[in-house]
């Protein structure tokens, strides 16, 4: 049973770009969590998302930022006009329907804006 | 709300030395406990949960943690560590949603 899958791995984008990010997760899991982990801090919750459903996202920036699952495919996390405090290690997180208190997470995204 | 307290930033041990990371929270309601841990460039491995019952909790790879309400701690402990141990912890609650909230972690050093 694969793990939770993220892509790419490792991102660099120009000031301006836009940033997607890929989550995959684990067979059978139908939550999806998106954390982002700044330098020298602990994660901190974005969204939380269910097939075609944005359940919570009292932690997403007010701007540039949007998150979706789609009913097929994996789940995006979608930043426009990047800036480099956008620049972190973003993490993405499944559970099955059942267990939302065990999420496993992938091994991140790293984005580098210069 | 919660909230996660990690009062150790770092932590350097010898080998085979016992070690104790910190954690303290606070939450109006009742919370879910959680020690993960981060090698570098990798993503987070659950060690351990507390969801209720026994409040000793035994994890993967030898830790263990024990629950304490009055004192809304849940600290993380080894008896013998390995340099392989050598990573970052972090705590995390879970409580009124499914949103976990992470303290900011503890890089614990194991030195041979």
């Amino acid at each position: 049973n694969a793990g939770v899958m993220q892509n790419p791995r490792h991102l660099v984008r120009r000031r301006g770009q836009e940033a997607r990010l890929r989550c995959s997760p684990m067979k059978g899991h139908s939550h999806v969590y998106w954390y982002r982990q700044l330098p020298e801090e602990g994660l901190k919750f974005m969204v939380y998302l269910q097939k075609e459903n944005i359940i919570d996202e009292s932690g997403m920036p007010k701007e540039r930022f949007s998150a979706e699952f789609p009913k097929e495919g994996p789940s995006i996390l979608r930043i426009q006009q990047v800036v480099r405090g956008d620049s972190a290690a973003y993490f993405c997180a499944s559970s099955p329907p059942s267990l939302t208190d065990t999420q496993y997470f992938g091994p991140g995204t790293r984005l580098t804006v210069l | 709300a919660q909230s996660v307290t990690q009062l150790d930033s770092q932590v350097p041990v010898f080998e085979e030395a016992p070690v104790e990371l910190r954690c303290n929270y606070s939450s109006s309601v009742s919370v879910y406990l959680f020690w993960y841990v981060q090698y570098p460039n990798q993503g987070l491995q659950l060690l351990l949960k507390y969801l209720s019952g026994s409040t000793l909790v035994k994890g993967i790879n030898g830790f263990e943690a024990e629950f304490n309400k009055s004192q809304t701690s849940f600290h993380l402990r080894k008896p013998s560590v390995h340099i392989s141990d050598t990573a970052e912890y972090f705590c995390a609650v879970q409580g009124g949603s499914e949103k976990l909230v992470f303290g900011k972690g503890t890089k614990l050093t194991v030195n041979p």
